[in-house]
């Protein structure tokens, strides 16, 4: 079975601060890896995905992300944090073949203080 | 471009009352997910369907669940007998191939059983 593990249900960063968020899987074969941001009252938006290309996936708002298959895991990172990236970010795994069945984590929210 | 839509955002029911819930999915995407998203917790799969066709089912929680997609597009997520557990956000996500693995969600509707 699938599983998806979050470290730390709230962050807080400093403004100008580097955004780490922590993100483990569980499966034998490395599945589809995803990052999720969702604002309060809003649905969940892509930040960046990783298929099967370059282990390091640049997504938006200056998000990137590491597949690094020997410790099972897909961290996010942005190297500047800035106030609007306050929201709630979910890790979420397709596993391949499977007819595109997401399994996520339990969140991780991110508070950046000014 | 219009995105996944949902209604009602929000709704209020009286234990024991029958919900009906809606999805308009992104014009053309051939796959249809629905998820329960509890407070405070990620999203959990509950169905998926290609066109019409419902290929899983195996996250519905009970045989109060029900959901359909008759036409291929919009799908309808039925709730019978609510209880106080099935309060959550039910959110909807498409997707135009179900093999690629990038899911585009609504905003979800709100469902407060009382």
């Amino acid at each position: 079975a699938q599983s998806v593990t979050q470290l730390g249900s709230h962050v807080s960063v400093s403004e100008g601060a580097l955004v780490l968020l922590r993100c483990n899987y569980s499966s034998s074969v490395p599945p589809y890896l995803f990052w999720y941001v969702q604002y309060p009252n809003q649905g969940l938006q892509l930040l960046l995905k990783y298929t099967s290309a370059a282990t390091l996936v640049k997504g938006i708002n200056g998000f990137e992300a590491e597949f690094k298959k020997s410790e099972t895991s897909f961290h996010l990172t942005k190297p500047s944090a800035h106030m609007s990236d306050a929201a709630e970010y979910f890790c979420a795994v397709s596993p391949r073949g499977t007819g595109n069945q997401f399994y996520f984590g339990t969140g991780t929210s991110l508070t950046v203080i000014p | 471009g219009a995105g996944v839509s949902q209604s009602p955002r929000y709704k209020v029911a009286k234990r024991g009352q029958d919900v009906a819930l809606r999805c308009d999915p992104i014009s053309g995407h051939v796959s249809l997910f629905w998820y329960q998203q509890a407070l405070g917790q990620g999203p959990e799969f509950l169905t998926y369907f290609q066109n019409e066709a419902q290929l899983d089912k195996s996250g519905l929680p009970s045989d109060r669940f029900f959901a359909e997609r008759p036409e291929g597009s919009v799908s309808t997520l039925k709730i019978q007998r609510t209880q106080q557990e099935d309060s959550a956000v039910y959110l909807c996500a498409s997707s135009l191939d179900g093999r690629v693995g990038e899911q585009y969600f609504g905003p979800g509707t709100r469902l407060t059983v009382t």
